[in-house]
């Protein structure tokens, strides 16, 4: 099946930094890309929706100043937190649509835990 | 409301005993519904995907059954083994909705020794 790889796997940061994300589809192009965050015991939320080559569709609610994402290539897709506060805390994962999938199937990637002290 | 409840919340069974997620939905117009499973910290993974006109799907030891007109699913676990402990999550899409997964809270397994 489709691979999807993050990284880092985990970060620890302090208040006010900026920390950056990396979404890559291994062995397929994917020119639509979604990043999620999940709180502790809740279920994946969507945060936005990444285009190659375009800016990002936002999900109400979530800032896009403050989550920028770059999807410059077919096969990377990047999320900065920036200027990350404790508040952001949490387990962001992004998913590759895969091209030709009759379902228009998803895979997700394994996940980053941030942690903002 | 395009709605996915699960139940139940959580479940602990014994190795080697059978057990059976439940998913209800009201979203609508439905195009497909998928079962993944997460493990702790890990992103999901997909299990089984079923559209309008099937009404059971097998993958291994997991058969996920579907009932469009009640708008019920099921997920069966069969001589579950301690690596079946991860999160089950139900995720409904609606036609015509571009990419948009409506994702259930989830069943929390945990299969002891």
């Amino acid at each position: 099946g489709a691979v999807v790889s993050q990284h880092p796997s985990w970060v620890i940061c302090k208040s006010g930094t900026s920390v950056k994300i990396e979404c890559r589809s291994l062995d397929f192009q994917a020119t639509t890309m979604f990043w999620y965050r999940q709180f502790p015991k809740q279920s994946l939320m969507l945060m936005a929706t990444s285009n190659e080559g375009s800016k990002a569709t936002y999900e109400q609610g979530v800032e896009k100043d403050k989550f920028l994402i770059n999807h410059a290539s077919l096969t990377l897709s990047t999320l900065t937190v920036t200027s990350a506060h404790p508040e952001d805390s949490s387990f962001y994962i992004c998913s590759a649509l895969a091209g030709g999938s009759s379902y228009n199937e998803q895979f997700f990637g394994p996940g980053t835990r941030l942690t903002v002290l | 409301k395009n709605q996915v409840e699960q139940s139940p919340q959580s479940l602990i069974i014994l190795e080697g005993k059978n057990c059976t997620l439940q998913c209800n939905y009201t979203v609508s117009p439905f195009s497909n519904l998928r079962w993944y499973k997460q493990d702790t910290g890990r992103g999901p993974v997909s299990l089984t995907i079923m559209t309008f006109s099937e009404n059971t799907k097998s993958n291994g030891r997991y058969t996920a059954t579907l009932d469009a007109d009640t708008k019920q699913s099921s997920l069966h676990i069969t001589a579950s083994q301690l690596s079946d402990s991860a999160s089950y999550i139900c995720v409904v899409t609606r036609t015509n909705s571009g990419y948009a997964l409506n994702f259930g809270k989830g069943t929390s397994l945990l299969v002891t020794p």
